[in-house]
């Protein structure tokens, strides 16, 4: 099966602007959830999404949002970017119960200038 | 709340060493167990978990790891270390607050081993 896949892989943007991020999950998975990534913070949760609803949020504000379709490909959107947003934002994929593993996508490296 | 500290912010081993990356858990419940990797610019490799039965959990490219209830501990082992399996190790463990299917992961801060030839 082809592993979870996300685009772009680089983006760069300025403050102020949005970003929008993708995500495909591996074929059969049906929860993605997404993280962020940074030198200073680790690897924190942002949203989890099941048949295209949100099952979980993490303790982000609200210019972080996200979304799932039917096909279970999940985009995550951040507006009014600041220079802090700056970092790698990973997707992974899992099929449902809490024991599955989670499976993550390269990742997608988004610099704020 | 669940959490998870790995005390070593980086390890090192000579190659062919035995090499050990330290976990340490605080949950409510049974805890589910995960270890990742990461290499350079890429995303996190699932290397093994535990969920529940034995202790000493085999996993991917001759890692294993020990769970040890009474010690609160998920340590990451491997008999014989290799200089390419220098990267960045993540602990983690599921956050069962609220739903018990959500799918929320909980890292510690990560360890960077570096294997020397």
């Amino acid at each position: 099966k082809a592993g979870v896949t996300q685009t772009p892989r680089y983006l760069i943007k300025t403050r102020g602007q949005q970003v929008t991020l993708s995500c495909s999950p591996i074929s059969g998975h049906r929860s993605v959830s997404w993280y962020q990534q940074t030198p200073g913070q680790g690897l924190q949760f942002l949203f989890e999404y099941f048949s295209e609803t949100q099952r979980n949020k993490g303790n982000f504000p609200g210019r972080f949002s996200g979304r799932q379709f039917s096909n279970s490909r999940s985009e995550m959107n951040v507006s009014t970017l600041e220079l802090g947003d700056s970092a790698l934002y990973l997707c992974a994929s899992s099929t449902s119960s809490g024991t599955d593993t989670q499976y993550f996508g390269p990742g997608t490296r988004l610099t704020v200038l | 709340a669940q959490s998870v500290a790995q005390p070593e912010d980086q390890v090192n081993v000579a190659e062919g060493n035995p090499l050990t990356v330290k976990c340490t858990y605080s949950v409510s419940g049974n805890p589910y167990l995960f270890w990742y990797v990461q290499y350079p610019n890429r995303g996190l490799q699932f290397l093994l978990k535990y969920i529940t039965g034995d202790n000493l959990v085999k996993g991917s490219y001759g890692f294993e790891a020990e769970f040890n209830k009474s010690q609160t501990s998920f340590h990451l082992k491997k008999p014989s270390a290799l200089v390419s399996d220098s990267a960045l190790y993540f602990c983690a463990v599921r956050d069962f607050h609220g739903s018990s299917n959500t799918g929320k992961l909980i890292f510690g801060q990560g360890t960077t081993l570096q294997v020397k030839p």
